[in-house]
């Protein structure tokens, strides 16, 4: 099946400083992911929409200043949350949307536990 | 209001219980209606999908969907030790532009 990976799985960082997060689509082509946050006992809220090679779509709410979002390749999105504070502390899951296959197949990664402190 | 309602739960069922997992929304232009099965600190991963009103069948999971009553329910035959998870209903547009998921319902299934 189509997999999906994420790296750091888990990050712990100092406030103020910036953290990347990747988002590879394995076995894939991906023209569209997805990132989400996730708080404890709460739903997936969506933050982003990101297509290769375009900027990405942000939902209402979410400082795109802050959390940077680059989707260079079929295979390859990044999410990096700019001068971090104890706030942006979550779970960061990304998706991605198959290039070829139903619309609604989207595979998500394991997630990557950010500890700001 | 949020678009979709989830019980959190937890919901605790001994072994080989019939589980009903439910979500209702307020959007009409609901389409197309997903369950995802999270385990802890892990991706959600697609266990059903759904398109408009219905039933749909899959081993010993079966999701329905009553649009008329902004309805929908995965249900869960001979629940195992291995179903406890957080199950996540998420539904969308035609566009598929968006998904709007659940809070979550967190199953645990008893030996």
């Amino acid at each position: 099946g189509a997999v999906v990976s994420q790296h750091p799985s888990w990050v712990i960082c100092k406030s103020g400083t910036s953290v990347k997060i990747e988002c590879r689509s394995l076995d894939f082509q991906a023209t569209t992911m997805f990132w989400y946050r996730q708080f404890p006992k709460q739903s997936l809220m969506l933050m982003a929409t990101s297509n290769e090679g375009s900027k990405a779509t942000y939902e209402q709410g979410v400082e795109k200043d802050k959390f940077l979002i680059n989707h260079a390749s079929l295979t390859l999105s990044t999410l990096t949350v700019t001068s971090a504070h104890p706030e942006d502390s979550s779970f960061y899951i990304c998706s991605a949307r198959l290039a070829e296959g139903g619309d609604y197949e989207q595979y998500f990664g394991p997630g990557t536990r950010l500890t700001v402190t | 209001q949020k678009e979709v309602e989830q019980d959190p739960g937890p919901l605790s069922v001994p072994e080989g219980a019939i589980v009903s997992l439910n979500c209702t929304y307020s959007n009409s232009a609901f389409q197309y209606f997903m369950w995802y099965r999270q385990y802890s600190r892990k991706g959600p991963e697609l266990l059903m999908y759904t398109y408009s009103s219905g039933n749909k069948e899959d081993g010993r999971f079966t999701a329905q969907v009553d649009k008329s009553s902004k309805y929908i329910s995965l249900f869960i035959r001979d629940s195992q030790p291995s179903d406890s998870a957080t199950y996540l209903c998420a539904m969308s547009k035609r566009n598929f532009n968006k998904f709007y998921f659940g809070s979550g319902t967190k199953l645990n299934v008893k030996p």
